[in-house]
């Protein structure tokens, strides 16, 4: 079964940083296509950006309002995916899940995790 | 502003059929499949539809899946209060090179 536990979130201050933590199990992160998705309180799902999979390249893209601000990486020992956040600003106030493609069928964010908030405010 | 569009809200009452619409463009779902999620009160999304018109095992057949051109639907017939959640159209965008959703509907039933 996979299962994927984000942490990391919290409170910081505009400017600020955080880390996030995707750990994996059921499958391995550098194996499965794996991205970042959040979502603002009330509001809809925003993609942030993705790794793909090692045979696939293992290269990384991200959205336009992260790019240059926030880098995605990996930890194949652990098996966990981060997604560290510079420069934040409070319009990136939101849940921050870590989701990753199917095994079985040709889709994006199959699994998802539970989600960890991140708060940006001064 | 979402990238692709859907209504805000839908409803229905139980057994009846209701159908959510996303619209997008030509870099979008003009171009590539679309994929469908759920999400319940304070939980995770789900992957109800992949491939435009793809279920994955364990969706139950009351889901349905269709494209045409820059438009997408989807179908909820038999609707029942657990379908009550908000759903989600998304897609890979050519022009934006990443995966774009919409704004999302809040399913009511009555």
């Amino acid at each position: 079964e996979v299962q994927l536990v984000e942490s990391g979130g919290g409170l910081a201050k505009p400017g600020g940083s955080l880390r996030l933590s995707c750990a994996a199990s059921g499958l391995s992160v550098s194996n499965a296509w794996m991205s970042w998705v959040r979502q603002a309180p009330g509001k809809g799902l925003e993609w942030v950006g993705r790794f793909k999979s090692e045979t696939d390249g293992g290269t990384i893209d991200y959205a336009a309002p992260v790019k240059g601000r926030f880098t995605i990486s990996r930890d194949d020992s652990k098996n966990t995916l981060y997604l560290q956040m510079n420069s934040l600003k409070t319009e990136d106030t939101a849940v921050y899940y870590c989701t990753t493609h199917s095994l079985v069928v040709p889709a994006p964010f199959d699994y998802w995790g539970q989600g960890t908030l991140v708060t940006v405010s001064s | 502003q979402s990238v692709l569009t859907q209504p805000p809200s839908a409803s229905g009452t139980p057994g009846q059929r209701v159908t959510i619409s996303c619209s997008g463009s030509s870099s979008n779902i003009g171009s590539n499949y679309v994929y469908w999620y759920q999400q319940l009160p304070g939980t995770a999304p789900k992957l109800l539809i992949y491939s435009n018109n793809q279920r994955p095992s364990g969706v139950p057949d009351r889901f349905s899946g269709s494209k045409s051109g820059t438009s997408a639907s989807l179908a909820i017939r038999g609707l029942r209060s657990e379908d009550e959640a908000d759903y989600y159209c998304a897609a890979w965008d050519d022009s934006l090179s990443g995966w774009v959703f919409g704004g999302g509907t809040k399913l009511t039933v009555l």
